[in-house]
């Protein structure tokens, strides 16, 4: 059964701790992403790679870093120096250079500031 | 600086008419644009698409109208069906720049 498998659905982060949200998939993808939501905010795009050992820094980058070290996984970490991490965080994946339709989505992962 | 913008957080629509989502945006070299649908807690799905040569793709009852002088698109469902409860997001990427660009979403309501 293919998809994309976001880990853990709840995440609580305490002051000045990083936390590492996982995004497996089996959709044999090369290009995967990280986007946040926050309410009345849209998606927006954190990190992106297109291929193994090589991402490119989105839209609001700063606070998180990525790893691509296999073509299924695209950890995403939200260090102490994200201010603001509480949002809903979605993975996504798509064939490279089909991007459009074929972006397929997880379920994402709320992360809670205690 | 909001390159896609859905100005109407929310709608709310009778069962049996038409939902118009609407959405604008400012970047020219968009040449490939997207609905997604998105219910609480999850993922969102892919809706329909329409390339900048088009400037109709219908789906079943889902149609998306293009208007390029304007930079404007809409979406419209008819007829409006309970199911269709949820955020809508606008999308719009440059193809060979491989990565899209969301709008904030406007959430539709179907009235019984």
């Amino acid at each position: 059964d293919g998809g994309i498998t976001q880990s853990p659905k709840y995440l609580f982060r305490k002051e000045g701790q990083n936390v590492t949200l996982s995004c497996e998939q089996n959709l044999n993808h090369d290009a995967m992403y990280w986007y946040r939501q926050d309410p009345g905010q849209g998606l927006r795009l954190i990190y992106y790679s297109q291929i193994v050992n090589d991402f490119q820094k989105g839209d609001i980058a700063e606070g998180y870093s990525v790893s691509r070290e296999k073509k299924e996984s695209f950890p995403l970490t939200v260090t102490s120096a994200q201010k603001n991490p509480t949002a809903f965080y979605l993975c996504a994946s798509s064939i490279r250079g089909e991007l459009n339709e074929k972006l397929f989505f997880g379920s994402g992962t709320q992360l809670s500031v205690l | 600086d909001q390159q896609v913008k859905q100005n109407s957080p929310s709608l709310s629509v009778q069962e049996g008419r038409i939902s118009i989502l609407n959405c604008d945006y400012t970047n020219s070299m968009f040449d490939y644009f997207l609905w997604y649908k998105k219910y609480p807690a999850e993922g969102p799905t892919f809706l329909i698409s329409i390339s900048s040569i088009k400037d109709k793709n219908e789906d079943g009852r889902f149609t998306v109208f293009l208007n390029k002088s304007a930079k404007h698109l809409s979406l419209h469902i008819v007829p409006s069906q309970p199911g269709d409860s949820a955020v809508y997001f606008c999308a719009a990427s440059v193809r060979r720049d491989d990565k899209i660009i969301f709008g904030k979403g406007t959430r539709l309501h179907i009235l019984p």
